[in-house]
């Protein structure tokens, strides 16, 4: 079955450390992959996606992915976080073959300590 | 220019009513999507529109709900009798479907209607 899981229901960092956001995926098809982030009462915006290529992707707000097809996953880092980051991110994955529709994991809440 | 706009932001209803859900994607958009997140979950596929018609909807989940896109534009979500296991976050996404390797594109979410079925 496909599925995305996103290990850490909570975690909480110090402004200004680094931050790793773990995803797991199982798809059979070859998977896109998509970081989303949303913050209280506000939409879903996207981050980052990975489609081909690179396997490290660069995103908006400094964030960046890497794609690990041998371990089917695609972490979110960054390498200095900011108060502003506090919210829920969501990893997704989707296909060609899946017309677009998206899969996501649960979601990680970010805390961030001043 | 505009972003996805979802009609209401809230929605209180009682057990067995019906309910109405609108979503007004990013103009040129051909494709809509309709999501379902619930508290502490993250977002649920429901249905996906190409155009006009509905290309799958596998992830409704039973048949008091149906969804709409009449002129290949604004969609409505319909949920009928419902219950309180229907109360969620309903939210709607658009992107511009492409072909090939960019079929998949980046889905742009409104902000949501909040349904509680009391």
């Amino acid at each position: 079955a496909q599925s995305v899981t996103q290990p850490d229901i909570h975690i909480t960092v110090s402004e200004g450390a680094s931050l790793e956001l773990r995803c797991n995926y199982s798809y059979g098809a070859t998977p896109y992959l998509f970081w989303y982030v949303q913050s209280p009462g506000q939409g879903l915006q996207l981050l980052l996606k990975y489609f081909s290529g690179d396997t490290l992707v660069q995103g908006i707000k400094g964030f960046e992915a890497e794609f690990k097809r041998s371990q089917s996953s695609f972490n979110l880092r960054k390498p200095s976080v900011h108060w502003s980051d506090a919210a829920e991110y969501f990893c997704a994955v989707g296909s060609y073959n899946q017309g677009g529709k998206l899969i996501f994991g649960q979601g990680t809440e970010l805390s961030v300590k001043p | 220019g505009a972003g996805v706009s979802q009609t209401p932001s809230n929605k209180v209803t009682e057990k067995g009513k019906y309910v109405e859900l609108r979503c007004d994607p990013i103009s040129g958009h051909t494709a809509l999507y309709w999501y379902r997140q619930s508290l502490g979950q993250g977002p649920e596929f429901l249905i996906y529109f190409q155009g006009t018609g509905a290309a799958d909807d596998s992830g409704l989940p039973n048949d008091r709900f149906f969804a709409v896109r009449p002129e290949g534009s604004v969609s409505t979500l319909k949920i009928q009798r419902t219950e309180r296991g229907d109360s969620a976050v309903y939210l709607c996404a658009s992107s511009s479907l492409g072909r090939g390797d960019r079929a998949v594109n980046e889905q742009f979410f409104g902000p949501g209607t909040r349904l509680t079925v009391l």
